[in-house]
């Protein structure tokens, strides 16, 4: 089992519907989570930060996380043609010593 | 004004040659990181300094060497490259080791390495 897994997608939706993007993880006692945007042959950037269990909304962004499933994922409403891009899930991992885990990611087209 | 600025962008040179990405922070930050993404786009950690001090050391080959000069710079050498390095190396820069949940890593803006 990969520590953290995304499904690679693509995932396509229309331009302003909602985006849905999931992520799981191994590692029981990880406390923090993050969601990166990389748009294609550019740096990750961070969009999301989430650590208690529930939801935290910034713009058309939400984060949710529920940690007894060890499941978090993020929202996009409205979603539109330059949101186009590679989310990556990131999870603080605290088993075997701290580091930060990356998913491989999920890319999201929203067609115009 | 950049924030993490690494050098080359790009890095094309021949199998058996030796190279050096640098890198370096004007943020302020104490710890410091070289990410390797592949084809598919997976990013993996390879090293990571705090402060100087190497906290993270992957399983990578030893052709590859980090050296921190200094808590604002991260070099990252690699000797004898082979077809197998070809990928994006990114710098990152975080405070804390990436441990405060409110922020998150820093990237540069990647060093696309071909190696033929």
């Amino acid at each position: 089992q990969k520590e953290v897994e995304q499904n690679s997608g693509p995932l396509s939706v229309p331009e302003g519907a909602i985006a849905s993007l999931n992520c799981t993880y191994s590692d029981r006692v990880s406390q923090s989570f993050f969601w990166y945007r990389q748009y294609s042959g550019k740096s990750p950037e961070l969009i999301m930060s989430i650590y208690s269990n529930g939801d935290k909304e910034d713009g058309r962004f939400t984060a949710q996380l529920n940690k007894a499933s060890q499941y978090v994922s993020l929202l996009i409403r409205d979603s539109q043609p330059s949101d186009s891009a590679t989310y990556l899930c990131a999870v603080n991992r605290h088993t075997g010593g701290f580091k930060t885990i990356f998913g491989a990611g999920t890319r999201l087209f929203v067609k115009a | 004004d950049t924030a993490v600025s690494q050098t080359p962008k790009y890095l094309v040179t021949q199998m058996g040659n030796d190279k050096s990405i640098k890198c370096e922070q004007n943020l302020g930050h104490d710890t410091m990181y070289w990410y390797k993404q592949d084809s598919k786009k997976f990013l993996k950690i390879m090293f990571s300094y705090n402060n100087k001090e190497l906290i993270i050391n992957e399983t990578v080959p030893n052709r590859f060497s980090p050296k921190s000069p200094d808590k604002a710079h991260l070099n990252l050498h690699i000797n004898s490259l082979e077809l197998g390095d070809s990928a994006v190396y990114f710098c990152a820069s975080s405070q804390g080791q990436g441990r405060d949940p409110n922020y998150g890593y820093t990237f540069g803006s990647g060093t696309r390495l071909t190696v033929v």
